[in-house]
């Protein structure tokens, strides 16, 4: 298996500007999460989606950030406007539950610089 | 109720050393306890994982130790090797509920 892909991996952009963040989870997983991770307040959980519904998305910071699932295969992440206090890794992570396990792959990241 | 506190925030252990990372949580409806393993550039990957009707768990050089009653758990890592140098998260989350909360990290260098 190719594990949890994102894109881009790279994203330098300027403040206002709309970004758009991919990811494709692991086939058969049926839970995605997406985290952002800064220096300042770690791994932060942002929202996360089962069988392609949003169960949680109280850590959206706030309206600027949306979350849609479409399909089993792909997920986006979209901030509108952008904003220098944005900059972070986002991280996408996908599960299956096993016997009660909740292990949770994580992709490689997304690394974002908003100007 | 949610929150996972985690020290220390960085560790520098020489090689062949032990080291230690200690995680308290408040919420006892926690019942499953995974540490991550993050190397520059990389996602977390799960490293091991703890349920609270073991005292301990040990995976090779790797070992959870868990206290119930103190709701603590730690991470040690015996005979700590270079190649061990990346940042570890302890969690925790409850039976068949996904959310998963993450302490803050604690940053390991092994020097040789």
């Amino acid at each position: 298996d190719a594990g949890v892909i994102q894109s881009p991996r790279h994203e330098v952009t300027e403040m206002g500007q709309e970004v758009t963040l991919r990811c494709k989870p692991i086939s058969g997983h049926d839970y995605l999460f997406w985290y952002r991770q800064t220096m300042m307040r770690g791994l932060e959980l942002l929202i996360y989606f089962n069988n392609n519904v949003p169960i949680d998305d109280s850590g959206m910071p706030e309206d600027r950030f949306s979350a849609k699932m479409p399909n089993a295969s792909f997920s986006t992440l979209k901030i509108q406007p952008s904003e220098p206090r944005d900059s972070a890794v986002y991280f996408c992570a996908s599960s299956f539950p096993s016997g009660g396990a909740e292990t949770q792959y994580f992709g490689p990241g997304t690394r974002l610089l908003v100007l | 109720q949610q929150q996972v506190k985690q020290s220390p925030q960085s560790l520098i252990v020489q090689k062949g050393g032990i080291s230690i990372i200690n995680c308290a949580y408040e919420n006892t409806a926690f019942d499953y306890f995974p540490w991550y393993q993050q190397f520059p550039g990389k996602g977390p990957a799960l490293l091991i994982a703890i349920r609270p009707d073991v005292s301990e768990k040990k995976e090779g050089r790797f070992t959870i130790s868990f206290n119930k009653s103190a709701k603590q758990f730690s991470l040690h890592i015996m005979d700590s090797q270079p190649g061990d140098s990346a940042t570890y998260f302890c969690a925790a989350s409850k039976g068949g509920y996904q959310k998963v909360t993450f302490g803050t990290g604690t940053k390991l260098q092994v020097i040789p």
